[in-house]
């Protein structure tokens, strides 16, 4: 069965931390992985890899995917309170049944 | 631009009751689908359809109906509410089901339903 896993499920900092997030996966026929920002509401997009070692960034965040060992990391540079939220990591296999795991919930502490 | 629009916001309803959340999006997108998210389980896709008169199951179907008659528009029907459908549901669109367009979902705001 497809699942998702993301580690920890929660995190505690404190600004200027640089934490790394971790998704790890086993589904079959493997699209592509995306992470989302969760805060109050709705999911908001951060990053779609599809490729291995193929670094995404944006700005303090930067995302990796590693097809041979199936798992991906969101990195975190410098944090902020900003980034306190959930972290939601999803796979997309060939047949739509996308994937989430349970998400990682970051707390940034001033 | 309207995007992905869900209501309602929050609802309680009794055990057996039936509802309808609605959910309409304004892009034109072929893909609809609708999540659950319970509280460390993530988001779990309960139906989605690739486009008008289209639908399938998810992971988590039970207890759920859709139908797809338009483009724009996407129910979600509790036949019969039970408490463990207490959940958090969002509706999401995109402007395609293939080649990996992830970074095109659109989410909407969310619907907090409580059956008691």
């Amino acid at each position: 069965e497809d699942k998702v896993v993301q580690s920890p499920l929660s995190l505690v900092v404190h600004e200027g931390d640089t934490v790394t997030l971790n998704c790890s996966y086993e589904v079959t026929n493997f699209r592509s992985l995306l992470w989302y920002k969760q805060e109050k509401k709705a999911p908001t997009f951060l990053f779609m890899l599809t490729s291995s070692g193929i670094e995404k960034k944006s700005g303090r965040l930067s995302s990796i995917l590693d097809k041979k060992e199936l798992f991906s990391i969101l990195n975190i540079t410098a944090t902020q309170t900003g980034d306190s939220a959930i972290y939601l990591c999803a796979v997309e296999p060939d047949n739509n049944d996308m994937r989430f795991g349970a998400g990682t919930r970051l707390t940034v502490k001033p | 631009n309207a995007g992905v629009t869900q209501t309602p916001k929050f609802q309680v309803l009794k055990t057996g009751q039936s509802m309808t959340l609605q959910c309409a999006q304004d892009m034109n997108h072929e893909y609809m689908s609708w999540y659950r998210q319970d509280p460390g389980m993530g988001l779990r896709l309960i139906h989605y359809s690739v486009g008008a008169g289209i639908t399938d199951q998810g992971e988590v179907p039970n207890g759920y109906n859709v139908s797809r008659s338009t483009t724009e528009d996407f129910p979600l029907r509790l036949l019969s509410a039970a408490p463990s459908q207490t959940s958090v549901y969002f509706c999401a669109s995109s402007y395609s089901w293939t080649g990996g367009y992830g970074n095109t979902i659109y989410f909407g705001e969310g619907s907090w339903l409580t059956v008691v």
